[in-house]
């Protein structure tokens, strides 16, 4: 079964850092694009970053940049999302979401996504 | 930066054709992408490239594209289809993802 699986979500005071993983299985890990996107309680979604599927190019949305870092292990078939400086607007479900890409025939559709790990930011 | 324009919610009732659009003006040059997310629940693809249906998305489920300017329609309403809609798509520069604001589909 193909299947995403976030972790490492919880409750960070405002400054602090967090490590988020996602965990693949089903697929071939190392050919898909991967991005995070994240929906605020009650609010709509918003892509956070974006990687290639070695890794060498990284896209973030302005609003993270700088304090988000995404990565990915291929070998270990996972992505991750290092955040600092967290803030309270930083509270939100954070998804890690495929991108189909050519492999899937579906442009840059987002046709896999996880669960998601909620992420509170507060003192 | 850039952003795509939803109606915040759209009602019709059961059976009848559901239009929800989405603007922006980068859509000539980048396909657009639908996803439904029921509450509580992550949200699923619907649509891809414009107008192409995933395998397991019911037949009433459609897209078209005209200018900068993509609509997602579903003919013949379900209760099941009372979902929130997202369209999806990037910047010029195909660097940026972008959601638009979301639309809420009541099914009255």
């Amino acid at each position: 079964e193909v299947q995403l699986v976030e972790s490492g979500g919880g409750l960070v005071q405002p400054g602090g850092s967090l490590r988020l993983s996602c965990a693949a299985s089903g697929f071939t890990f190392s050919s898909y694009e991967m991005n995070w996107v994240r929906q605020a309680p009650g609010k709509g979604l918003e892509w956070v970053s974006y990687i290639s599927s070695s890794g060498s190019t990284i896209y973030y949305a302005d609003s993270v940049k700088g304090r988000f870092t995404i990565s990915r292990d291929n070998a270990k078939n996972s992505l991750y999302l290092q955040m600092n400086s967290l803030r309270a607007e930083d509270t939100a479900v954070y998804y890690c979401a495929r991108e189909g890409g050519a492999v899937a025939g579906l442009g840059d559709a987002f046709d896999i996504w996880g669960q998601g790990t909620m992420v509170t930011v507060s003192s | 930066s850039y952003e795509l324009t939803q109606p915040p919610s759209v009602s019709v009732s059961p059976g009848q054709t559901a239009r929800i659009t989405c603007s922006g003006d980068a859509l000539p040059k980048q396909y657009a992408y639908w996803y439904q997310q029921k509450p509580g629940q992550a949200p699923v693809l619907v649509i891809y490239k414009d107008s192409e249906r995933p395998s397991g998305i019911p037949e009433r489920f459609s897209g078209s594209s005209s200018g900068t300017t993509v609509t997602l329609t579903i003919s013949g309403v379900q209760a099941e289809d009372e979902a929130d809609y997202y369209c999806q798509s990037a910047d010029s520069s195909g660097t940026q993802r972008v959601f638009g604001g979301g639309t809420k589909l009541t099914v009255l």
